[in-house]
Order: C-alpha cells, then structure tokens, then sequence
C-alpha cells in the first residue's frame, strides 16, 4: 500500500474551514484515499473516503486531484470538538487489506 | 455509522495475571476484525486480523501465544494478554468490517495497565 505524507500540526480558528492535506505521490489506481480521525484517548473515527472523484459528507469533504497524487480533507467550519489526531490512509480494496497508520496531523482548532 | 464496543474501558492487572478484552459489533456482522495497539504519542499498530470461524493472523513480532485472538462468532471476538508484564501496558483498540463496508468502524479503546 501507498504511503502518505502529512503535515505533524495545524491549527485552526474556530468557525473557520480547516483544511488538511495529503501527498500520496505513490498511490496506485486501485487504491483508495481514506481519512479517520482520533480523539485523544479514544478510538479513531471514519471520516471519509474516496477513489477519484470529490466526496462530501455530513462530516467534511474530499477533494482528491487529478493525478490522484494528492488530497485535501475539508472540515467546512472547525469546532473545538474537531480537535484530533486526522489520518490520511491509502489502502487497495479487498476485505483483508490493512490499514497502514502513520502518525497523521495534530490539529489544534482553537477558540 | 456502524457501532463498535469495547470491555473494559480501562483495566489494572497485576504482572502475571492474563486479561481478557471484549470488542463487540453492535448493529452489523464483522466477517473480519482487527486488534491495534498505540503506546502514547505513538500511531496505531496492526497486531493481528481475524475472520470469523478461522484462526487470527498475527503480524510481524507479534507473538501469538501471548495476544490470544478469538473470533468466534459475527458480533464478538476477544484478546487476552496472557501473563501481562508492564510492558504490555497500552491502549488497545479493536475494530471491525463488514462485507459490505469499505470502511473499517473502531471501538473506543481500553486502556490497559501492568503493575
């Protein structure tokens, strides 16, 4: 699985968007771009995924270039409550394929 | 989202004792689910993948007649830490899939301490 580069910390004013990005220089076509965050002390949340296309959800969006080679994970107006550990994880599809952790981006949303 | 337990939430044991985990899918089947571990400012750590009915695959190092992993059932698996030391003090956190989810859903952690 592709690795993936991402910033150690952010910060972010409350209200404001909080954009994260991911160099995945690596990834091949069959991979996916997942995103999860954890909350300290607690276990990591799925945020979001996708595979080329642009994503949204109730939570944040995805936006992935066109070469693929890296993304963004959008969170339209931070919250003191989107303070977390955000991971940016690549990972082909298939049932027992893991997910490689890396140490993902401290963000620090603050008031 | 897709509901995953943890139990306990947190545990002291004394060294040499063996602790048992629960990680419990509430509102799917888990065909496959996973335990990590994460020492403190440190990233999560695949220790083995199980399906239900067959044995776990344990990852490098990971010594498998220490980290007993049962899957058992769709809803339910469990890892005990046989004879746990101090060094075996970490978060451990499970998580589980579905067949039809692309998306792993992860328990909330149990913090275990050896003393």
């Amino acid at each position: 699985d592709a690795k993936t580069t991402q910033p150690p910390s952010m910060d972010c004013a409350e209200g404001r968007a909080a954009n994260l990005p991911c160099n995945h220089s690596t990834i091949s076509g069959n991979e996916y771009v997942y995103w999860y965050r954890q909350i300290h002390s607690q276990g990591p949340q799925y945020i979001i995924h996708g595979l080329k296309n642009n994503e949204t959800n109730e939570m944040a969006s995805l936006i992935i270039t066109e070469d693929r080679k890296s993304s963004t994970l959008i969170l339209p107006h931070a919250t003191l409550r989107d303070t977390a550990v955000y991971y940016c994880i690549v990972r082909a599809a298939g049932n027992n394929r893991k997910l490689i952790w890396g140490l993902g981006t401290s963000l620090a949303v603050n008031p | 989202g897709a509901v995953v337990s943890q139990h306990p939430s947190r545990v002291i044991c004394k060294s040499g004792t063996s602790v048992k985990i629960e990680c419990r899918s509430l509102d799917f089947q888990a065909t496959t689910m996973f335990w990590y571990r994460q020492f403190p400012k440190k990233s999560l750590m695949l220790m083995a993948t199980s399906n239900e009915g067959s044995k776990a695959t344990y990852e490098q190092g990971v010594e498998k007649d220490k980290f007993l992993i049962n899957h058992a059932s769709l809803t339910l698996s469990t890892l005990t830490v046989t004879s746990a030391h101090p060094e075996d003090s970490s978060f451990y956190i499970c998580s589980a899939r579905a067949l039809e989810l692309y998306e792993q859903y992860f328990g909330p952690g149990t913090r275990l301490t050896v003393t």
